[in-house]
């Protein structure tokens, strides 16, 4: 299997500008989760889904982050309009929810927000 | 509320060194606990994990000890290299949840 799949790697925007990320989970894999990791935060989770439907997305940070799930194997992270501090990497991961709950990650997308 | 807490970094150590990364949590029920590592430029990955008491999760010279008594999951190597320079996760996963609850990472260098 190819693991969880990002793109794009890296993203340098202006702010004001509309972001959008993807992911693209593991095959058979019924939950996905998007993360943000920074140095002054860590690794922080933003929004999780199982089965398509977002269950928690109490970690999205304000309404200019939205994330969907269409089908169960792709998702976007939308952040419209970006600002400066939206800079981090972004994670998504996927798992079994039948399983010990164990999550694969994606390489990340770095973002740069000036 | 589940937590994590984690030794605060960096942990400097020479090659062939013993290394311990205490990891300690509060949770309700019994979750399951995780160690994942990320090297420079990557994801995280899974290094090991025990869903239960008294479990020891092993991996790549790795272990930990589920130890519910002390509510720990300390991570051990008896010899680290130069490659396991990376930062290690501690995480819980509250029993039956997907959420997964992350301590903030230590960062390991092993020297030459």
């Amino acid at each position: 299997d190819a693991g969880v799949i990002q793109s794009p790697r890296h993203e340098v925007t202006e702010m004001g500008q509309e972001v959008t990320l993807r992911c693209k989970p593991i095959s058979g894999h019924n939950s996905l989760f998007w993360y943000r990791q920074t140095m002054m935060r860590g690794l922080e989770l933003l929004i999780y889904f199982n089965n398509n439907v977002p269950i928690d997305d109490s970690g999205m940070p304000e309404d200019r982050f939205s994330a969907k799930m269409p089908n169960a194997s792709f998702s976007t992270l939308k952040i419209q309009p970006s600002e400066p501090r939206d800079s981090a990497v972004y994670f998504c991961a996927s798992s079994l929810s039948s399983g010990y709950g164990e999550q694969y990650f994606g390489p990340g997308t770095r973002l740069t927000v000036t | 509320g589940n937590s994590v807490t984690q030794m605060e970094g960096p942990v400097t150590l020479s090659e062939e060194a013993f290394l311990t990364i205490n990891c300690t949590y509060t949770a309700t029920g019994y979750p399951s606990l995780f160690w994942y590592v990320q090297y420079p430029g990557e994801g995280l990955q899974l290094l090991l994990k025990a869903t239960k008491a008294d479990d020891k999760g092993s991996n790549k010279g790795f272990e930990a000890t589920y130890r519910k008594e002390t509510t720990s999951f300390h991570l051990e190597k008896g010899s680290v290299q130069v490659s396991d320079s990376a930062v290690y996760f501690c995480a819980l996963s509250p029993s039956g949840g997907q959420n997964f609850v992350f301590g903030p990472g230590t960062r390991l260098s092993v020297l030459p």
